[in-house]
């Protein structure tokens, strides 16, 4: 286990639900990422919060909804997604500019 | 444009056998170089990071090595495990004033059959 914890592993959901993904990292990290990983594509930056405050945001589409109450925790709110929206979603923490960031095991998440 | 290459696409040894993975990047100005090994539907875990003045770096039986002159790193595995099989991921990061951006290959895929 590399301390960044993520739930569910799995989420199936249609189109009109709202659902979220929680991100729990225990390294004492003031940064937390939000990743998206689809087939064949590299990593996509989603949302970077450093010291709970979003410092980038890469045109992510609003159905996507990120909220950082402190720095060990991480959600990902969804409503209204699409088909294409089905990924795999990464969480990872690190130091503000530090070299390194530790990923937690994802959410295999489809949309039906 | 920032970019990174990585070869082969996808690769199939033998348990025991040696293999060797490329990563050639574009990215200026260059800040460091990862190498992160994810097994199939969890995150990825890093195994080395190596920055301008370092040519080798070792971690088990990987070794990395970094060419900044001719911008290529190359992932070496020795004594292959079935454990091995893995995406293996070349990350180049790039200074962006007083931030670091990073730049993603698209993973070599690695089997290893016994």
């Amino acid at each position: 286990e590399t301390g960044v914890t993520q739930t569910p592993r799995h989420l199936v959901m249609g189109m009109t639900n709202k659902k979220s993904l929680k991100c729990e990292q225990h390294l004492g990290h003031n940064a937390m990422y939000w990743y998206k990983q689809s087939a064949k594509k590299p990593l996509e930056l989603m949302f970077v919060y450093n010291f709970k405050e979003q410092t980038e945001n890469n045109s992510v589409p609003s159905r996507f909804s990120p909220e950082c109450p402190n720095s060990s925790h991480l959600f990902l709110h969804l409503h209204t997604l699409q088909p294409e929206d089905s990924a795999l979603y990464l969480c990872a923490s690190s130091r503000v500019g530090g070299p390194e960031a530790f990923f937690g095991q994802g959410t295999r998440l489809t949309v039906v | 444009k920032n970019q990174v290459e990585q070869s082969p696409q996808s690769l199939i040894i033998l348990e025991g056998k040696n293999c060797t993975l490329q990563c050639n990047y574009t990215v200026s100005p260059f800040s460091n170089l990862r190498w992160y090994k994810q097994d199939t539907g969890r995150g990825p875990v890093s195994l080395t990071i190596m920055t301008f003045s370092e040519n080798t770096k070792s971690n088990g039986r990987y070794t990395a090595t970094l060419d900044a002159d001719t911008k290529q790193s190359s992932l070496h595995i020795t004594a292959s495990q079935l454990s091995d099989s893995a995406s293996y991921i070349c990350v180049v990061s790039a200074r962006a004033g007083n931030n670091r951006k990073l730049i993603w290959g698209l993973g070599t895929s690695l089997a290893v059959n016994p």
